[in-house]
């Protein structure tokens, strides 16, 4: 069974840092792109940044561009994602979303979420 | 960045209906979209993708179509468990970007 289980959540100072991970199970996490998405308390869905297999191609939002880092440990089959410099429109559930499909883009098995608050 | 309009933005709708709902592409994007289902306080379902793919495991009462800039998610007869909160996405480049989401409601 594929599940992924994101943590590292929780409340953070405006201009803070915080480091979310997701571990995964239950297939190759080694041969899948990784993604994080964002939904904003009451939002739309939101996507923050693209991670290739072997870690040589990261895509991000702009909205984020200079701020987060997305990571990969294939050895310890996770996903990380670093929040540097959070705002207040940076407080959102956080989803770990592996994207499946050989010749199709398709976000096919998501976490729970964990929920970033930016507040003082 | 290429965007995606969604309409409607929500929808009031009685068990055994027809819902339609479009997603606009603001440049060529092929087939790549995707169509997700949201509960409150819950993730993403994945229901279609490549357009009009559905998804293992999705009811047929599911469909979508549509290629280019404007594509269409139809619930041929909606069920009590398909309220609920549907966005697409279109994944042709990044960033990706998804529409704005549609809210089905109970009429």
């Amino acid at each position: 069974e594929v599940q992924l289980v994101e943590s590292g959540g929780g409340l953070v100072r405006p201009g803070g840092s915080l480091r979310l991970s997701c571990k995964v199970s239950g297939f190759a996490f080694s041969d899948y792109i990784m993604n994080w998405v964002r939904q904003a308390p009451g939002k739309g869905l939101e996507w923050v940044s693209s991670i290739s297999p072997d870690s040589n191609y990261i895509s991000q939002a702009d909205s984020v561009k200079g701020r987060f880092t997305i990571s990969r440990d294939n050895a310890r089959n996770s996903l990380y994602l670093f929040l540097d410099d959070v705002r207040g429109d940076d407080t959102a559930v956080y989803y770990c979303v592996r994207v499946g499909g050989s010749a199709t883009y398709i976000l096919d098995h998501w976490g729970q979420g964990t929920l970033v608050t930016v507040s003082s | 960045a290429i965007q995606m309009t969604q309409s409607p933005s929500s929808l009031s709708a009685s068990v055994g209906d027809r819902v339609t709902i479009t997603c606009r592409a603001s440049q060529v994007i092929d087939r790549d979209l995707s169509w997700y289902q949201q509960k409150p306080g819950k993730a993403p379902k994945l229901l279609i993708y490549g357009s009009s793919i559905l998804q293992s495991g999705v009811p047929s009462t599911f469909s979508g179509s549509g290629s280019g800039t404007d594509f269409t998610l139809t619930i041929t007869s909606l069920q009590a468990e398909d309220f609920a909160t549907y966005y697409c996405l279109q994944s042709f480049d990044y960033p990706l970007s998804f529409g704005g989401g549609t809210r089905v409601e109970v009429k």
